[in-house]
């Protein structure tokens, strides 16, 4: 068990360009969220997946933001044409039912 | 709906003090509570959760949080504190819904410990 693993650690990218960002959970974990997280906040919900499906996705994911989870494994997180308020921390985490989450060091995002 | 209020955003305690991070909730069910400590650059850590059963839950590095029902409450407590407790400590509720579900975060309490 290697814990949750994300990346890349960190993304510097040009306003307007697409930016994907890829999660490797706990192999035995069968849900897989997303957060985001800006400076001096706690973590804001993204999306979940229970194994491959999409059960809950927060308004703060507009359309530019989109998730997947192929085959209940590892989850990818695509943001298209990047604003600057997109530069935050993107966190990944994995749990089993009722287990509490296990966080992934995070993608940090600057979007320039 | 679910949220969390941290009280203090900022935290000062001497090493070998005790510290106390306070947490209360707002749930329309019954909750599972969570504290996570967050070092710089990384991703956040379970401290200790509350599921069921018994209110004072202990959890790694000393650290233990008492579930009060009656005054909404979840609190980190440490009775002794040491220099590498100096970190941003996140309180969070999830549904008691059977199965885990989404966590709800607060704004975070950052502790420094002084010598």
């Amino acid at each position: 068990d290697t814990g949750v693993s994300q990346d890349p650690r960190h993304k510097i990218t040009k306003r307007g360009q697409n930016v994907t960002f890829r999660c490797d959970p706990i192999s035995e974990h069968n849900r897989l969220y997303w957060y985001r997280q800006t400076l001096g906040q706690g973590p804001e919900f993204l999306t979940y997946f229970q194994n491959e499906a999409q059960l809950e996705k927060s308004r703060l994911l507009s359309d530019r933001f989109s998730a997947e989870r192929p085959k209940g494994s590892f989850s990818t997180l695509e943001i298209q044409r990047t604003e600057q308020g997109d530069s935050a921390m993107y966190l990944c985490a994995s749990s089993l039912l009722g287990a509490g989450e296990a966080f992934g060091s995070g993608t940090r995002l600057t979007v320039v | 709906a679910q949220s969390v209020t941290q009280l203090g955003s900022h935290v000062s305690v001497s090493e070998g003090a005790l510290v106390l991070l306070r947490c209360n909730y707002s749930s329309s069910v019954p909750p599972y509570l969570f504290w996570y400590v967050q070092y710089p650059n990384q991703g956040l850590q379970l401290l200790l959760k509350y599921t069921t059963g018994a209110t004072l839950v202990k959890g790694i590095n000393g650290f233990e949080a008492e579930f009060k029902k009656s005054e909404t409450s979840f609190h980190l407590t440490k009775p002794s504190a040491h220099m590498s407790d100096a970190a941003e400590y996140f309180c969070a509720v999830s549904a008691n819904t059977g199965t885990a579900s989404k966590l709800t975060f607060g704004t975070g309490t950052r502790l420094q410990v002084t010598l």
